[in-house]
């Protein structure tokens, strides 16, 4: 079965870091491109980062220099590095699998806040 | 940067209706929009990709059309676990989500 899990999040301080993981099972996250999405209490989806199976990587605006991708082979997992946290960083995030050209498998979830 | 705007914001409509909500994109994407459902407190869901293509295992009653900047979502009979948000969403240029569609009950 092809599933998703993340983990890592939860409660920093503003100029905090934290790291996401984004362990898969049933497909191997080199495979096809990632993406980390996240979604701030009550509003829509923001797409983060994302890392081609070739290796490159691509991050929204609002987070480059600041966010970074990437992705263990060895473990099927993929990470996403947060510095300098801001309480507008405050949502849930994803991760996604696109297999098609899409966001076709999504993990849960895991929470991350932002606050003193 | 594509902006991608979805209207309506909300509707409200009965079991049985037929609900059409429209993304249009700030430039031309093609056929690179794909459409997800999302109900409170779970991950987003794959309903359509490439405009109109119906994501394995997504009920028939689901069917999206348009390309280039204007694009449909229809739901041909609206059914009470698709009370939900529905997003669109573009992978033609980096990506973008639109701001999102809310359906509840009449």
């Amino acid at each position: 079965e092809v599933q998703l899990v993340e983990s890592g999040g939860g409660l920093v301080q503003p100029g905090g870091s934290l790291r996401l993981s984004c362990a898969a099972s049933g497909f191997t996250v080199s495979s096809n491109y990632m993406s980390w999405v996240r979604q701030a209490p009550g509003k829509g989806l923001e797409w983060v980062s994302v890392i081609y199976s070739g290796g490159s990587t691509y991050y929204a605006d609002s987070v480059k220099g600041r966010f970074t991708i990437s992705r263990d082979n060895s473990k099927n997992t993929l990470y996403l590095q947060m510095n300098s946290l801001r309480a507008e960083d405050t949502a849930v995030y994803y991760c996604a699998n696109s297999p098609t050209d899409a966001f076709d498998i999504w993990g849960q979830g895991t929470m991350v806040t932002v606050s003193s | 940067d594509i902006q991608m705007t979805q209207s309506p914001s909300s509707l409200s409509a009965s079991v049985g209706d037929r609900v059409t909500i429209t993304c249009r994109a700030s430039q031309s994407i093609s056929s690179y929009l794909n459409w997800y459902q999302q109900k409170p407190g779970k991950a987003p869901k794959l309903l359509i990709y490439a405009a109109s293509s119906l994501q394995s295992g997504v009920p028939s009653r689901f069917s999206g059309s348009g390309s280039g900047t204007d694009f449909t979502l229809t739901i041909s009979s609206l059914q009470p676990e698709d009370f939900a948000t529905y997003y669109c969403q573009q992978s033609y240029s980096s990506f973008t989500f639109g701001p999102g569609t809310k359906v509840d009950i009449k």
